[in-house]
């Protein structure tokens, strides 16, 4: 089973900062937060990932949380092109991937 | 340009019938991994790879075989395909860096099983 919670769907007005939550309560110590995206039947595409502190790449931010129990991507100014199905993954390096159901986000024109 | 290349990008084939699906990354990736894509299952790891010569199963191997024979290349094997095996599927090869690690998956194999 996966091991985070994402809400299924969200809605965001294009341009706008969009908000992505994830719980991830019983991630340990060595485990990563990892967020990536699939466009409709694409491969999914690597955006972000962190352990402790907050991440920033030319793609988003990552912030997460000082207890790590949960974690939100940030993609700053959202196009119609950012509408994908976003997930957020918890592992150790080597382990398998486990991916949930994740959040299909749609950018609003 | 650095990526992972599925062929065939779309097949269609009958039950019984042996098939290869052929993964190749360019990037000198060690680990190596198959997935497979259904509605409302997300995606579910086949098998993965270590390594040349090194392979193991993920959480839905049945029905599949695959080799490492050279680091580049990660064949997926159906011997027998039956129809419940009609899926999305998708290569992956990680890099680490700085012990972390990033996978970069290929473009998909979508695979009818009649």
């Amino acid at each position: 089973d996966a091991k985070t919670t994402q809400p299924p769907s969200m809605d965001c007005a294009e341009g706008r900062a969009a908000n992505l939550p994830c719980n991830h309560s019983t991630i340990s110590g060595n485990e990563y937060v990892y967020w990536y995206r699939q466009i409709h039947s694409q491969g999914p595409q690597y955006i972000i990932h962190g352990l402790k502190n907050n991440e920033t790449n030319e793609m988003a931010s990552l912030i997460i949380t000082e207890d790590r129990k949960s974690s939100t991507l940030i993609l700053p100014h959202a196009t119609l092109r950012d509408t994908a199905v976003y997930y957020c993954i918890v592992r150790v390096r080597d382990d398998k991937i486990i991916f949930g159901k994740g959040t299909r986000l749609h950018i609003l024109p | 340009e650095a990526q992972v290349t599925q062929n065939p990008r779309y097949l269609i084939t009958v039950t019984g019938k042996k098939l290869t699906v052929t993964c190749s990354q360019n990037m000198n990736h060690e680990y190596m991994s198959w997935y497979r894509q259904d509605p409302g299952l997300g995606l579910r790891q086949i098998y993965y790879s270590m390594n040349v010569e090194v392979t193991d199963k993920g959480d839905v191997p049945e029905g599949y075989k695959v080799s490492r024979k050279e680091k580049r290349n990660f064949p997926l094997i159906l011997e027998s395909p039956s129809p419940n095996q009609t899926s999305l599927y998708f290569c992956a090869s990680s890099f680490y860096t700085g012990g972390q690690e990033t996978q970069y998956f290929g473009p998909g194999t979508r695979l009818l099983v009649l």
